[in-house]
């Protein structure tokens, strides 16, 4: 119901762009969570976009880095990530979400790996 | 910030049962979300807003939450429950979801 896009592989400094294509339901019936793990560690939450108005929520850590969109007309929500780092390598997933609920449905990941 | 704490492992023998904590300060007041992550494989919701168990969670998964400690309780436990298990919450304090750092279940 979620279908990311492919693995990137970028360089220090430059920016990334995932893309999640919902499809199944009403894509502005709920919004959507991303959510990224680095190699062997935990889960950490990126932000939320309302699929519905547009309103995002980020966390503090990343905020004024990420970036989180929506097209409507395809059912795909976006992630960008500027000003790339190693401790960016990643999987980069996407997860069907509306304040304060669960996730209750995850994309299959996207790798991101940062490296000169 | 909210912190969650977890324990990085638990052990149980098949057909026993498993106990996951997630410690938080007065996460009793807060909904409660869990995940199990096998390997190469995206997080699946097993239980919401403490006890809830979507569609297609078997009953085996429980929850409970009170006090400090909430609590995902894995009754019959066989080899297809081993994985990894996060906990989740909404912190309306920061209005952002955290993470707990997750717990690797392992059955003997």
């Amino acid at each position: 119901q979620l279908e990311q896009s492919g693995a990137e592989v970028k360089k220090p400094g430059a920016s990334v762009k995932v893309s999640c294509k919902a499809s199944g339901y009403t894509f502005t019936s709920v919004g959507i969570s991303w959510v990224r793990q680095a190699p062997g560690q935990g889960l950490e939450w990126m932000g939320w976009i309302s699929t519905y108005t547009g309103n995002t929520n980020y966390p503090q850590r990343l905020q004024g880095r990420v970036t989180l969109t929506t097209d409507t007309s395809t059912s795909t929500a976006f992630m960008e990530l500027r000003s790339l780092q190693s401790d960016d390598t990643a999987v980069y997933y996407c997860a069907r979400s509306e304040l304060p609920d669960a996730f209750d449905f995850w994309g299959q990941g996207t790798m991101v790996t940062v490296s000169a | 910030s909210y912190v969650l704490t977890q324990p990085p492992s638990v052990s149980v023998a098949p057909g026993r049962t498993a106990s996951i904590t997630c410690g938080g300060s007065n996460i009793g007041s807060k909904g409660v979300h869990w995940y199990q992550q096998k390997p190469g494989q995206a997080p699946v919701l097993v239980v919401s807003y403490d006890s809830d168990r979507p569609s297609g969670i078997p009953e085996r998964f429980s929850g409970s939450n009170s006090g400090d400690t909430a609590t995902l309780t894995i009754s019959s436990v066989d080899a297809g429950d081993e994985a990894d298990y996060y906990c989740q919450v909404w912190n309306h304090g920061t209005d952002h979801y955290v993470f707990g750092p997750g717990t690797k279940v392992t059955v003997l």
